[in-house]
This record gives structure tokens, C-alpha cells and sequence, in this order.
């Protein structure tokens, strides 16, 4: 059974600081995903990673993939405001694609001005 | 990017009673829809694999013949929640891969907040 585990669960930081998210995935695979949800809403895509050494970028937000390690990170840069959320990772076991995804426990993230 | 629409987006309806939730995607062909769930403040939980002309395919634990799937067409998915308890309330959120895309990337709902009374 695969499992997807993410830390820290709460993340408290202050504007203008940096940080990272970590998704550890108990097996092999190629396909990792990271969303954003705000509260009462539905997923935000942020980063699709689809091979080992993938690295995307968008802002503030930067997202790699290490296959090997089974580890994935988020990446926050000089964080503000808007970047309060709860973000997940999710793991897809084929490599095929439009497979069941296995989320992580989810990490809320607030920023404190 | 694709967009996958949910209705309703909110119901509240009596314990015993059934409610349907429909999952459409509105811009391109799905044959296989996912539904998750999501209790307050925890993660998305796989429900069900739906797929179109066939047979919903349910994970461990998700009762068949209480969340009852549909995939009628390849734009359409329903779940019904049958005999709704109280437990049942949720948010349900589906989800469906666009293969016009390289990736293969699933694309969510807005999701469905039910509340059972």
C-alpha cells in the first residue's frame, strides 16, 4: 500500500522568511503532484513533476522531485501573505497518468505579517 | 487548463434521504472520473474509480452499495449517497484526466459540501 507522508503538518512563518515542505512516498514512482487548498475550497494544481531530478518553479513556490529518494519538496521563497493555505503532495503509482492519486497528510501553512 | 464542474455545490438533506452529486467535464472526454472525500481539516480519501461503460471500481473500506457511481457518459460521473447518516457528511470532490494533455494531469471539482441532518 502506498503510503505519502508530509512535514510539517502546521508551518507558522513569518513574511520574508523561507521554508520547505517535504513529501516522502513509501514507493516507486514518477508522477507527483502538488495542489493548494484554501478553506471551503476545492484543489489548486500547482506543480506537476513527472520524472526524477524534475524542478518547476512559479513565484514564490518551487517544487522538486528525487525518485531515488522517494522525496519531494516545495520550496517557499521570502513568503508572504497570500501564500496561507494548506498544501498537499500527492503520488500517482502508475507512470502511465490519469491513475488514482494518494495524498499526503497535508501541510497548513500560515503567514504571519 | 480543463475544467471539471461539481452539482451541487452545497447540500443539506435529512438522514435517510439520498442525494446525488453530479461530475461533468466540460471540456474534454473522461473515461475514467475519481471521487474523494474529505473530512474537516484531513486529507482527500480515494472513494471510487469511475469508469465509463463499466463498472466503478471502490477502494477498501467505501461501501458499494451506499455510494452508489455512475458513469453514464464520457462527460458524466455521478455518486449517490443513499440512506445519508449523519456520518456521511462530507466534502466530495472529483477529479478527471484530461488525455489531450501530455501529462495526463487530473484536473478537480470545486467540490461538493454535503451535510446530512
Amino acid at each position: 500500500e502506498l503510503k505519502v507522508e508530509q512535514n510539517p503538518l502546521f508551518l507558522s512563518m513569518q513574511e520574508g522568511k523561507n521554508y520547505t515542505i517535504y513529501c516522502n512516498y513509501s514507493t516507486t514512482s514518477d508522477r507527483l503532484y502538488w495542489y493548494r487548498q484554501d478553506p471551503g475550497k476545492s484543489l489548486e494544481s500547482l506543480f506537476v513533476l513527472l520524472s526524477n531530478g524534475a524542478v518547476k518553479q512559479e513565484g514564490r513556490l518551487m517544487a522538486s522531485l528525487d525518485t531515488k529518494a522517494r522525496l519531494s519538496t516545495l520550496h517557499i521563497t521570502a513568503a508572504v501573505h497570500d501564500l496561507s493555505a494548506t498544501y498537499f503532495c500527492a503520488v500517482e503509482e502508475s507512470n502511465f497518468g490519469n491513475e488514482k492519486l494518494t495524498f499526503g497528510t497535508g501541510t497548513r501553512l500560515t503567514i504571519i505579517p | 487548463g480543463a475544467v471539471v464542474s461539481q452539482h451541487p455545490s452545497r447540500v443539506i438533506c435529512k438522514s435517510g434521504t439520498s442525494v446525488k452529486i453530479e461530475c461533468r467535464s466540460l471540456d474534454f472526454q473522461a473515461t475514467t472520473m475519481f471521487w474523494y472525500r474529505q473530512f474537516p481539516k484531513k486529507s482527500l480519501m480515494l472513494m471510487a474509480t469511475s469508469n465509463e461503460g463499466s463498472k466503478a471500481t471502490y477502494e477498501q473500506g467505501v461501501e458499494k452499495d451506499k455510494f452508489l457511481i455512475n458513469h453514464a457518459s464520457l462527460t458524466l460521473s455521478t455518486l449517490t449517497v443513499t440512506s445519508a447518516h449523519p456520518e456521511d457528511s462530507s466534502f466530495y470532490i472529483c477529479s478527471a484526466g484530461d488525455p489531450g494533455t501530455s501529462s495526463y494531469e487530473q484536473y478537480f471539482g470545486p467540490g461538493t459540501r454535503l451535510t446530512v441532518t
